[in-house]
Parts: C-alpha cells; structure tokens; sequence
C-alpha cells in the first residue's frame, strides 16, 4: 500500500482480555517499530524489527506485551490480560534504512486503545 | 526511556511570529530528527539533521544541532495557525542499528 496501515483503528475492551494491533508497512520498508503514547505524552518505545535480525524488545513494558512480525511484512502486537494502564493510542512505523545510518519513519494514523 | 526532551512544553504565539523548540539528549547520536503530530495520530517527517551538520533548513524550518551540548532546536518562522500541532526530536544512536527514540514533544498553539 502506499502508506502504513494499523487496524482496528480503536478498540474498546475490558480488563482482563487480550487484544491484538495489526500494522501493515510501506512495502519494502525493513524496518518496523512500535510505539506507546498516552493522553498528552511523548512517544514511548516498544519494540523494532530489522530484517531478518532478532527484534529488540527492550521497550516492552511487562511480559504480557509481545509482538512478531510474519514474513519480514504484517506485525502484530498482542497484549494479554489488558489493563487500565494499556489504555493508549499504539503506534506503528516503518522504515527503509538508507545508507549512512539515517533512516525517516512514516507512521500509520495508530490504534486507540480504551481497556474499561 | 525517553532519550529526548523537549522545551519549552507548550508554546501559544500569534500568527506571523517565529517559534522555537528545543531539545536535549543524552546518548553519541548519527542524526536527530523532527516530527509533527496532528490531533495526537501519526506522526509526519518534517526534517533530518546529521551528528556531522550543524544546521539545515526547509522552507520556514531551520534546525540546529550542538553535539557538545547534545541539544538541537527549531525555529518555525512566519509561524501560521496551521502550524498548531505537537513537535517531537528524534533521534538515532552512533552505535549501530536502527532505534529511534522520541521525546516528550512540544505542543505549539498558533493564534489567528
């Protein structure tokens, strides 16, 4: 597609229950991220993809977050036993890592989540 | 964790004026960048700026960067109302691989 897509677009779901975020990249894009930002707040690092390399998930806030990426393409995050405190729009990002070390992320519009 | 922060946090001027934003790391970078958020949705590339440049400019944004200081700013000039969004720096490490961190952002409100 030409842009980064992320579905559901909001979810709405209450405490206890797992949800999961799908984010579709830039085809071609190498690299893919998440991230966490609450009302207000600054963008709050999960997780990223590089190619085939093991993701660094250093970011994930509890071992009830975790995300895999099918075919170096789709990512999806998955968080189990939702809490109030997951309640957050989750944004996704790719991008294509160019020479020298810089590489520009497009975002997709991210999924609003609202545990109740 | 946050490797950015920005200052001030929020920022109200009137259309017409310019509008700066500034922003400290903490950790050896190979560029800084800054993004806009609309409507807290995704965010939009508005500029790079690489560890070896001191400053860059596109079309009203001027970015500067001190790696000494480890602090970059932007200067938003002839600033409009559609200019009222958030602004965040990002930035990615010296130390190989590709992890982008952000940080808490300014959110500017331009007046008509």
């Amino acid at each position: 597609g030409a842009g980064v897509s992320q579905s559901p677009s909001n979810k709405v779901t209450e405490k206890g229950k797992d949800v999961e975020l799908r984010c579709d990249p830039i085809s071609g894009h190498t690299a893919l991220y998440w991230y966490r930002q609450s009302l207000g707040q600054g963008l709050e690092f999960l997780i990223y993809f590089q190619g085939n390399s093991a993701p660094d998930k250093s970011g994930l806030p509890s071992d009830r977050f975790s995300a895999e990426r099918t075919g170096g393409s789709v990512s999806t995050l998955t968080i189990q036993r939702t809490q109030q405190e997951d309640s957050a729009v989750y944004l996704c990002a790719s991008s294509f890592q160019g020479a020298r070390g810089a590489n520009v992320l497009t975002f997709g519009a991210g999924s609003r989540l609202t545990v109740l | 964790s946050q490797q950015g922060e920005e200052d001030p946090q929020a920022l109200s001027i009137q259309e017409g004026e310019n509008a700066t934003m500034n922003c400290s790391y903490k950790t050896s970078i190979n560029n800084l960048q800054w993004y806009r958020q609309n409507s807290g949705r995704g965010l939009v590339h508005l500029i790079l700026i690489r560890s070896n440049e001191r400053e860059k400019h596109s079309g009203r944004l001027r970015v500067t960067l001190d790696t000494s200081k480890k602090s970059s700013s932007l200067l938003i000039t002839a600033s409009r109302a559609a200019d009222t969004a958030s602004y965040f720096c990002a930035t990615g490490p010296n130390t190989g691989g590709f992890k982008t961190i952000f940080g808490a952002g300014t959110r500017l409100f331009v007046k008509a």
